[in-house]
């Protein structure tokens, strides 16, 4: 069974760095796209950026360009998202979402269960 | 232009049927995918590409294309659709970009 299972809910402080991560099961994890979505309160999906883990090109949306990093670690099926300095603005849910490509069609198939950010001083 | 535009509501009648639209440049190029999203839980996908419908899903959720307008169609809607939906595409750059969303409320 194709399972995403995301780090715990974290509070942090304006300026602090974070680094949440997204682990991958019954699948070949190094063969999909990984995909990290924002949800801030109240409010859309929105598509921040994703990885190759087979080669780690990384590709990000450009309203998040330079904002946040996305990695991966082969070794261990797990992708992350960090902020070296976070705002306040960056409280939200963050759900990592693989990206399957079926005959040219694409879509994001199997989520993780979200990640609270929550920053506030 | 990378945007989606959704209708932010729509209602529907228990049972009748209800077409959820996304509009876009991108759809002249790429099928829209469409996520049902319930209140506390992650997105789910619930219709992807030309004519693919994820195992589990009711064959009441159906998509189609024409032009740039995507669309969702709930068939027979019933209680437990009613929730938020979200389409998702590809702009030019490659970029995956999601619609605003649409609220579907079942009366």
């Amino acid at each position: 069974e194709v399972q995403l299972v995301q780090s715990g809910a974290e509070v942090k402080k304006p300026g602090e760095s974070l680094r949440i991560s997204c682990k991958g099961f019954g699948y070949t994890f190094t063969n999909f796209w990984i995909a990290w979505v924002r949800q801030m309160p109240g409010k859309g999906l929105e598509c921040m950026g994703i990885i190759y883990p087979g080669d780690s090109d990384t590709r990000y949306s450009p309203s998040f360009q330079g904002q946040v990093t996305i990695a991966a670690d082969n070794s261990i099926n797990t992708a992350y998202l960090q902020w070296s300095r976070l705002k306040a603005s960056d409280s939200a849910i963050y759900y990592c979402a693989r990206v399957t490509s079926s005959y040219g069609d694409h879509c994001f198939d199997y989520w993780g269960q979200g990640t609270l950010v929550t920053v506030s001083s | 232009s990378s945007e989606l535009t959704q209708g932010p509501a729509v209602s529907v009648a228990l049972g009748q049927t209800v077409r959820i639209t996304c509009q876009g440049d991108s759809l002249r190029n790429y099928y829209a995918s469409w996520y049902q999203q319930k209140p506390g839980q992650a997105p789910l996908l619930v219709f992807f590409g030309k004519n693919n419908r994820p195992s589990g899903i009711p064959d009441r959720f159906s998509g189609s294309r024409s032009g740039n307008t995507a669309s969702l169609t709930i068939t027979g809607a019933q209680a437990e659709d009613e929730t938020d939906y979200y389409c998702n595409s590809r702009d030019s750059s490659g970029n995956y970009v999601f619609g605003t969303g649409t609220k579907v409320t079942v009366l």
